[in-house]
């Protein structure tokens, strides 16, 4: 079993929709939580970045943790055409430097 | 803003060949990290260096050695490429005293 579990997807939606997209996660040595979105042929970018259970909101998007569950989630509001990637999720703990990512959810926004 | 950059987008060897993946960033950070990006698989990390000349193993490093002899420069060395060495391969590097990591655009190879 996978450390973190993320269903690739692809996730369509039209344009204007709320996205929501999910991750599990079985270590519980897991503190610090981030979500980078990932362009076709680029290299992921950091969107959202968390260490404590409950919610974080940077304009259209909403991260949300829970340790109790282990689950983490992103929020998308009022979805465009432009948020169109892949979302990968990543997780810290202590005593490991590097992340571990899930396997990434292609998101496609029809206009 | 952070800047990393790699020295190739795009990269096309032939098995057996020695292949050298260079990252160079600008900001001073102490962790530099080769991961390569597999569909389906995610990322996966190779090596990672905490300082000039320390180096630590990732998950997979088979097949691969790491080099940091300036703190700004990490380079991937693939001894005798193989052909499942195929793959999206990316630098990043991060802060001591944070978790956030930055990336580069990564580089795509492909073994032949």
């Amino acid at each position: 079993q996978k450390e973190v579990e993320q269903d690739p997807g692809p996730l369509s939606v039209p344009e204007g929709a709320i996205v929501s997209l999910n991750c599990t996660y079985s270590n519980s040595a897991f503190q610090y939580f981030m979500w980078y979105r990932q362009y076709s042929r680029k290299g992921p970018e950091l969107l959202m970045y968390t260490y404590s259970s409950g919610n974080k909101e940077d304009g259209r998007f909403t991260a949300q943790v829970d340790k109790s569950s282990k689950y983490i989630s992103l929020f998308i509001r009022d979805s465009q055409p432009s948020d169109s990637a892949t979302y990968l999720c990543a997780m810290a703990g202590t005593g490991r430097r590097a992340l571990t990512f899930g396997s990434g959810t292609r998101l496609q926004v029809q206009p | 803003d952070v800047k990393v950059t790699q020295s190739s987008r795009y990269l096309v060897k032939r098995t057996g060949e020695k292949v050298f993946l260079e990252c160079v960033q600008d900001m001073d950070h102490e962790n530099m990290f080769w991961y390569r990006q597999d569909p389906g698989l995610g990322l996966r990390l190779i090596y990672f260096s905490y300082d000039v000349k320390m180096k630590e193993k990732g998950d997979i490093p088979e097949g691969y050695s790491v080099s940091r002899e300036k703190k700004e420069r990490f380079s991937l060395i693939l001894e005798s490429a193989s052909t499942n060495q195929t793959s999206m391969y990316l630098c990043a590097t991060m802060p001591g005293q944070t978790d956030t990591q930055y990336f580069g655009p990564g580089t795509r190879l492909t073994v032949l």
